[in-house]
């Protein structure tokens, strides 16, 4: 079966741009986590979604930063007017979540490289 | 409060010889840990998880953990290293959400420890 495909993989922006990228999750996974990884750097938590309930946006670093999830399916994070300091791996990761119990493993894609000029 | 400490940034070690990568962790309540690795431009592989069952537990590629309660370590060890284990590895604690608040999707991640394979 896929696993958790992220697009693009790769992506160049000018500073100022506003960009978005998707992940598609597992199918059946009820919990989709999008995370930070900067160069040489561990993993920032953004924001987590479990179904139908309120995400936790709590590790957004700033109004610039909005995700959606529709449903138990695709997720769309989106930067506006992105800096510099907004260059890193965008990690997007899901899991059986509640439905599997809490200690479903995270099943990861291969990130979204994002370089703002 | 839940936390989780990788006790090394980075560690080196020689093709053959042991490996050990620390974790220690922090929690109020009986967690679930997990260990992954990255490997370049890669996403996380699970490579092993610890959910009360057997405290030592055996994942993938030779690794194994064992938890233990007393000294609230999770460490990591491999007996013999091999070159294709070069890559970052993260140690993780789930906690119930309900205890926890339910905040970052009640998964804690380790700053991860580098480690490098010399031939």
């Amino acid at each position: 079966g896929a696993g958790v495909s992220q697009s693009p993989s790769n992506k160049v922006t000018e500073k100022g741009k506003d960009v978005e990228l998707r992940c598609d999750p597992i199918s059946g996974h009820t919990a989709l986590y999008w995370y930070r990884q900067r160069l040489g750097q561990g993993l920032e938590f953004l924001i987590y979604f479990q179904g139908n309930s309120a995400p936790d946006k709590s590790g957004l670093p700033s109004d610039r930063f909005s995700a959606e999830r529709t449903g138990e399916s695709v997720s769309t994070l989106t930067i506006q007017r992105t800096q510099q300091e907004d260059s890193a791996v965008y990690l997007c990761a899901s899991s059986l979540g509640v439905r599997g119990s809490y200690n479903s493993p995270l099943h990861f894609g291969n990130g979204t490289r994002l370089t703002v000029t | 409060a839940q936390s989780v400490t990788q006790l090394d940034s980075h560690v080196s070690v020689s093709e053959g010889t042991p490996v050990l990568l620390r974790c220690n962790y922090s929690s109020s309540y009986s967690p679930s840990l997990f260990w992954y690795v990255q490997h370049p431009n890669k996403g996380l592989q699970l490579l092993l998880k610890y959910t009360s069952a057997a405290t030592l537990v055996k994942g993938i590629n030779g690794f194994e953990a064992e938890f233990k309660k007393s000294e609230t370590s999770f460490h990591l060890t491999k007996p013999s290293a091999h070159m294709s284990d070069a890559a970052e590895y993260f140690c993780v604690v789930s906690i119930l959400s309900w205890n926890y608040g339910g905040s970052q999707g009640n998964l804690i991640f380790g700053k991860g420890t580098k480690l490098s394979v010399k031939p």
